[in-house]
């Protein structure tokens, strides 16, 4: 069964570095997702991307988070100067045109 | 602002009862509804999608919609220690899902 893969699974970094998170959605799929989810609480959504370009975003994705498409099958979250407040479990999902999302595994972000 | 609300739990079911989750979302203009379930250090798990009023049946789950009530819930048929995990209930108008808290399940032997 197709499935969304995410990289690295885990990833500990100082505050103030740069993070990129990468995503491998499902093939066939349209709608690209970054969801966080912070310790203990709820799945938040970041960003929405369509058509190679962001079709939407939350007030939480604010100038230091960017997110690219650069070769047709990875989809990339990039922090550029990471905060302590950006440790969280950051979600990976896409959409066939139904709606529901499929995510992936994770990747958890641990900032010092 | 849009919000879906769940109880947070614990809901503590015995093994073989009829768990039953609810949620309540604040958007109207709301049109499909989903049922994720979420292990510790794991990501949600898609259970259901309705977007009719009504139920709708899947194995042990029956998902139930109300959109005059604004209201979604979740029915566990023949509860099982391996359903314990916590549920999410997410709303969606336009392909971005907004999630609530998630309700923690705990089937006990």
């Amino acid at each position: 069964e197709p499935e969304v893969t995410q990289t690295p699974s885990h990833q500990v970094t100082q505050m103030g570095q740069e993070v990129i998170l990468r995503c491998v959605p499902i093939s066939n799929h349209l709608y690209f997702y970054w969801y966080r989810q912070i310790l203990g609480q709820k799945v938040e959504f970041l960003v929405s991307f369509y058509n190679n370009e962001i079709s939407e975003k939350s007030e939480i994705f604010d100038d230091q988070f960017s997110v690219e498409r650069p070769d047709g099958s990875n989809f990339t979250l990039k922090i550029r100067s990471t905060k302590l407040e950006d440790s969280a479990m950051y979600f990976c999902a896409s959409v066939l045109g139904t709606g529901e999302l499929f995510f992936g595994e994770g990747s958890r972000l641990t900032v010092l | 602002q849009k919000e879906v609300e769940q109880n947070s739990g614990p809901l503590s079911v015995p093994e073989g009862a009829i768990a039953s989750l609810n949620c309540t979302y604040s958007d109207r203009g709301s049109q499909s509804f989903f049922w994720y379930r979420q292990y510790s250090g794991k990501s949600p798990e898609l259970i259901m999608f309705i977007y009719s009023n009504g139920d709708k049946e899947d194995g042990r789950f029956t998902a139930q919609l109300n959109k005059a009530s604004q209201y979604v819930s979740l029915l566990i048929r023949d509860s099982q220690p391996s359903d314990s995990a916590t549920y999410l209930c997410a709303a969606s108008g336009s392909y971005i899902p907004t999630f609530g808290r998630g309700t923690s399940l705990i089937v006990h032997p």
